[in-house]
């Protein structure tokens, strides 16, 4: 069975920096999706980021980037110029390309924005 | 862009009481939805995927008989929590793809359930 960890459970940053948010996964499949999940106070599950494992670009969305690293099965989101409103939880999760498109989520990260 | 409706977004209600979750993707067909339980300062777990015109396939540990889930149509999925009880009260979550692809998924959200 797949498995997700984030060893981070708060992290918090000064308004305008960079941080980054680890996750480690664990799979014996070669293809699959990974994904960043932000969850503000609403509670609302919205997606940040997503990366195919067969690509070995890194994914980039505006100010939020991942490094992934397949071989050690890593897949880190950096947050740049951090703003008040990236205050939340944010899940790293992993899916499978074939068959039922159910996510597992990693334990989360409560990532605080200092002003 | 797609939606996922969910309803009711709180109840609360009595210990022995039956509540009936409704998610329902508003501009797309889903054979198949998700549903996951949130826990206080946890992550989601999935519960059960739902399947339109079929059984639902619950994950381990996961009552099936307490959680009732119905996929009656294309659009609409339905969880009901049978006899709750205090030990119920979690936050609930439903999901969907959209059917023939292969995007993202589209959640609902979500109910906050309080048995007392």
């Amino acid at each position: 069975a797949q498995t997700v960890t984030q060893s981070q459970p708060e992290m918090s940053v000064q308004e305008a920096e960079t941080v980054t948010l680890s996750c480690t996964y664990d799979t014996s499949e070669s293809d699959y999706y990974l994904f960043w999940y932000k969850q503000p106070p609403s509670r609302q599950m919205i997606l940040v980021i997503r990366q195919e494992a067969y690509k070995q670009q890194n994914a980039t969305e505006n100010r939020f980037s991942v490094n992934f690293q397949k071989a050690a099965k890593s897949f880190s989101l950096k947050i740049s110029d951090s703003q008040l409103g990236d205050a939340a939880m944010y899940f790293c999760a992993y899916r499978r390309i074939m068959g039922a498109q159910k996510l597992v989520f990693g334990q989360g990260t409560r990532l605080t924005i200092n002003p | 862009g797609a939606v996922v409706s969910q309803h009711p977004s709180r109840v609360i209600c009595k210990s022995g009481t039956s509540v009936k979750i409704e998610c329902r993707s508003l501009d797309f067909q889903a054979t198949t939805m998700f549903w996951y339980r949130q826990f206080p300062k946890q992550s989601l777990m999935l519960m059960a995927t739902s399947n339109e015109g079929s059984k639902a396939t619950y994950e381990q540990g996961v009552e099936k008989d307490k959680f009732l889930i119905n996929h009656a149509s294309l659009t609409l999925s339905t969880l009901t929590v049978t006899s709750a009880h205090p030990e119920d009260s979690s936050f609930y979550i439903c999901s969907a793809p959209r059917d023939g692809t292969n995007e993202k998924l589209f959640f609902g959200s979500g109910t906050q359930l309080s048995v007392l």
